[in-house]
């Protein structure tokens, strides 16, 4: 069956360390990846996708995430977490026929201390 | 250029009430979609369409009906609002549309929280 597997359902982070959000996903085609920011009351942004190419991507905001293909993962990372970067985050993934609605996994929501 | 925008924002219905959310895109994309959004859910498609005219049921479509007569809008229905519809809902579309951007990607609008009571 195809899914997204967020396991962190809660992460929360220093303001200035490190980020790692965690995304596994099980998918019978080609996967496209995608990760969207959800702020609070808003809707979904998009951070960056991957579709074929370098594994590593990079997005806005200062994110990036690697594909690797062996584990079946697609984690999201930032080096410096600023407390504007507090919101749910949502790993997605999609095929490459047109018009394939996106699967989407539960979501990992990000707190960030002072 | 507005992007994706839906109708209304907010809504309280009554068991049994009718309504109908709008969504309408200005990106002339092909595909549109409607997502419900529950806490520890994530995101599930209840409904779908490929072009004007033409619809396809998603993952949760029981309850809900839709229609896509205008390929700028794609209108979802619920004909007697219960409790368990209480949710926020998200419509989105994808390209390839002016900016020929590619059909995997979706973009979203801000969402309507609707409640049921």
């Amino acid at each position: 069956a195809q899914s997204v597997t967020q396991p962190d359902i809660h992460i929360t982070v220093s303001e200035g360390a490190s980020l790692e959000l965690r995304c596994n996903y099980s998918y019978g085609a080609t996967p496209y990846l995608f990760w969207y920011v959800q702020s609070p009351g808003q809707g979904l942004q998009l951070l960056l996708k991957y579709f074929s190419g370098d594994t590593l991507v990079q997005g806005i905001k200062g994110f990036e995430a690697e594909f690797k293909r062996s584990q079946s993962s697609f984690n999201l990372r930032k080096p410096s977490v600023h407390w504007s970067d507090a919101a749910e985050y949502f790993c997605a993934v999609g095929a490459s026929q047109a018009g394939t609605a996106l699967i989407f996994g539960k979501g990992t929501t990000l707190s960030v201390s002072s | 250029n507005a992007g994706v925008t839906q109708t209304p924002k907010f809504r309280v219905l009554k068991t049994g009430q009718s309504m109908t959310l709008l969504c309408a895109q200005d990106m002339n994309h092909e595909y549109m979609y409607w997502y419900r959004q529950d806490p520890g859910m994530g995101l599930r498609l209840i409904h779908y369409s490929v072009g004007e005219g033409t619809t396809a049921k998603g993952e949760v479509p029981d309850g809900y009906n839709v229609s896509r007569l205008k390929k700028q809008n794609f209108l979802l229905g619920l004909e007697s609002a219960a409790p368990s519809q209480t949710s926020v809902y998200f419509c989105a579309s994808a390209g390839p549309g002016l900016a020929k951007t590619r059909t995997d990607t979706q973009y979203f609008g801000p969402g309507t929280r609707l409640t049921v009571l």
